[in-house]
């Protein structure tokens, strides 16, 4: 089946650590995107990628960084730079220039004490 | 960027009822599309329907319906006959260039 998978649902880190979500799509997409949500907020955009060795900041990019070494593959570092890491985090990916059909991920869940 | 803005943080309807859930969005692009996504609990974003600022018919999918008035820059979603499987957080969002802007949600409770 096709479709967008992050893993793992659940992470918890101690304060301090560098984490790494996982994002694996494979729809052939050529743009993906990583959010972060907090409770009863909305999503904001945090980096994405419209092609491969390429990717662009979001609205909060601040303590992240990414890496798109291949189509399939955009995976979301949260660094120990980032003040408030606790949140649900979502991956999506759209066609190139079809920014409004993104399908998205299931989330993983971070919690850093 | 743009602003999307949903005043209902809470709501709850009667099973089998309807509800309608507000969103008032600000643009400057004269061709924009507005979508709608449900979270249930699990998290997921599921995609459940879209209007483009240049269709003259509400859209329709199901139970689900726009109430859409370019004029006052609003787009309101409404679930006909909810079910209990209706309880979720709902998004109301506009892509504009790379990005997606959302609303911060409302929560809609079914009760049996």
């Amino acid at each position: 089946d096709g479709g967008i998978t992050q893993s793992p649902k659940y992470l918890f880190r101690k304060e301090g650590q560098n984490v790494t979500l996982s994002c694996e799509q494979n729809l052939n997409h050529d743009a993906m995107y990583w959010y972060r949500q907090d409770p009863g907020q909305g999503l904001r955009l945090i980096y994405y990628s419209q092609i491969v060795n390429d990717f662009q900041k979001g609205d909060i990019a601040e303590g992240y960084s990414v890496s798109r070494e291949k189509k399939e593959s955009f995976p979301l570092t949260v660094t120990s730079a980032q003040k408030n890491p606790t949140a649900f985090y979502l991956c999506a990916s759209a066609i190139a220039g079809r920014s409004d059909e993104q399908y998205f991920g299931p989330g993983t869940r971070l919690t850093v004490t | 960027a743009q602003k999307i803005t949903q005043t209902q943080p809470g709501m709850f309807v009667q099973e089998k009822e309807a509800v309608t859930l507000d969103c008032t969005y600000d643009t400057s692009d004269q061709s924009y599309g507005l979508f709608w996504y449900k979270q249930p609990s699990s998290g997921e974003m599921i995609f459940l329907i879209y209007q483009g600022s240049y269709d003259e018919q509400n859209a329709t999918e199901g139970r689900y319906s726009l109430n859409f008035q370019k004029a006052r820059k609003s787009a309101n979603l409404v679930i006909s006959a909810s079910q209990l499987g209706d309880s979720a957080m709902y998004f109301c969002a506009i892509p504009t260039g790379n990005q997606f802007y959302f609303g911060t949600g409302t929560s809609l409770t079914v009760i049996p």
